[in-house]
């Protein structure tokens, strides 16, 4: 069964880090790239984050561009969401989501972070 | 970015009635490949999001038949032939087409 796991979120301090991680199973995860999508409080979704299978590219959506950084570990199938100088608008939960080639298809049950004071 | 425009924000269903939502991309979505990459998700209250759809028209393993894609180029739809009670939720269109990924805001389809 493919399946995504996120852990790692909780309350933070804005100007705050914390670190995401997502473990994978069910799949080839090596040759697979990955994503991360947040949803704020009654919000829709926002792409966030991609990686290529072997961590050579990322990129970044503009709102986390110098903040966030993702990357990857292959050998123990896990995805990782570093995630510095918060603001309270990262506030959300996020998912680890399969690359499925210009699409995502299996979607993490989410992991919330909240940021406040 | 893309802009991916959904209508209606909100879409009240008599169950066992159809129902049909409408996503607009602010470009085209259809790749050098011939392909068109766009994607309907469901998202069920208090659950994680899951994909229906993807290129258009294209079911995924275990979503019933009677959810159905079509369009093209920028103009596509998700029709739902006759609503059950599971059916209630957000729906979001996505393109792949173009970096970065963007998703249309959401239909919520609820029971009348």
């Amino acid at each position: 069964e493919v399946q995504l796991v996120e852990s790692g979120g909780g309350l933070v301090q804005p100007g705050g880090s914390v670190r995401l991680s997502c473990a994978a199973s069910g799949f080839s995860f090596s040759t697979t790239w990955m994503h991360w999508v947040r949803q704020a409080p009654g919000k829709g979704l926002v792409w966030v984050s991609r990686i290529e299978s072997d961590g050579s590219n990322t990129i970044y959506a503009d709102s986390v561009k110098g903040r966030f950084t993702i990357s990857r570990d292959n050998t123990k199938n896990t995805l990782y969401l570093q995630m510095n100088s918060l603001r309270v608008e990262d506030t959300a939960v996020y998912y680890c989501v399969r690359d499925n080639y210009y699409s995502i298809d299996v979607w993490g049950q989410g992991t919330t972070v909240t940021v406040s004071s | 970015d893309v802009v991916m425009t959904q209508s209606p924000l909100s879409l009240p269903v008599t169950l066992g009635q159809p129902a049909s939502i409408s996503c607009r991309s602010s470009q085209s979505l259809v790749y050098s490949d011939g392909n068109t990459y766009l994607t309907w998700i469901q998202q069920r209250p208090g659950q994680s999001p899951r994909r229906l759809i993807y290129k258009v028209s294209i079911r995924d393993s275990g979503v019933p038949d009677r959810f159905s894609g079509s369009g093209s180029g920028t103009d596509f739809t998700l029709k739902i032939s006759r609503v059950e009670a599971e059916d209630v939720g957000v729906y979001y269109c996505m393109q792949g087409r173009h970096w970065p990924l963007t998703f249309g805001g959401g239909t919520k389809v609820e029971i009348k």
